[in-house]
């Protein structure tokens, strides 16, 4: 069955990075692109960027261009979500999503909660 | 960016009840939305994609219809495992966006 296991959480200090890991599992890694999505406290889901599992494409939101970065790992079918220069408000849930081919997203991972605070 | 909003923000229901949730685009997305419903401390789970589509395994009792700017989840008879929050999300373009969620509670 289709899986997406993300790594666990973490605790930051404001001005740090933060590289959150999502293991894919049971499906073709090439055929599915993956997004990422975020949760913080008392508010809606917020879209973070996505990346091409077959070339490295990676495409970000606006709001996030210059302190994210998306990546994969072809050989161990993982892909990584990398947020530098943290603030209080990044506190909070981060997901990785599998998208279908026709763009809705089929399969979320567990979640990773990422505190920042000094 | 195209904003999607979601109404009511919560509402109260008993087992059996029909439920209708909203949810509107800032512009037209043709049938690009899905529905998801999400427990705490669980990953969100796909209910409805391209507007009126149920994904596989997902009871009968949800339905999703509307297009363009205005769409509507419905659950016929509230069952008490439905009991969560439930949220909008269009993927015609980027960057993708979401509602800001229906909690449905208990009455």
């Amino acid at each position: 069955q289709v899986q997406l296991v993300q790594s666990g959480a973490e605790v930051k200090k404001p001005g740090a990075s933060v590289k959150v890991s999502c293991k894919t599992s049971g499906y073709t890694f090439g055929s599915y692109a993956l997004h990422w999505v975020r949760q913080a406290p008392g508010q809606g889901f917020e879209w973070m960027g996505w990346i091409s599992p077959v070339n490295g494409n990676a495409k970000y939101s606006q709001k996030f261009q210059g302190r994210v970065t998306v990546t994969r790992d072809t050989s161990a079918n993982i892909v990584y979500m990398e947020l530098t220069s943290l603030r209080s408000a990044d506190t909070a849930v981060y997901y990785c999503v599998r998208a279908t081919m026709t763009y809705y997203f089929d399969y979320w991972g567990q979640g990773t909660q990422v505190i920042v605070s000094s | 960016d195209i904003q999607m909003t979601q109404s009511p923000s919560s509402l109260s229901a008993s087992v059996g009840d029909r439920v209708t949730i909203t949810c509107r685009a800032s512009q037209g997305i043709t049938h690009s939305l899905a529905w998801y419903q999400h427990k705490p401390g669980s990953a969100p789970n796909l209910l409805v994609f391209a507007a009126s589509r149920l994904e596989s395994g997902v009871p009968s009792r949800f339905s999703g219809s509307g297009s363009g700017t205005d769409f509507t989840l419905t659950i016929s008879s509230l069952q008490p495992e439905d009991f969560a929050t439930y949220f909008c999300q269009q993927y015609n373009t980027f960057p993708r966006t979401f509602g800001q969620g229906t909690r449905v509670e208990m009455k």
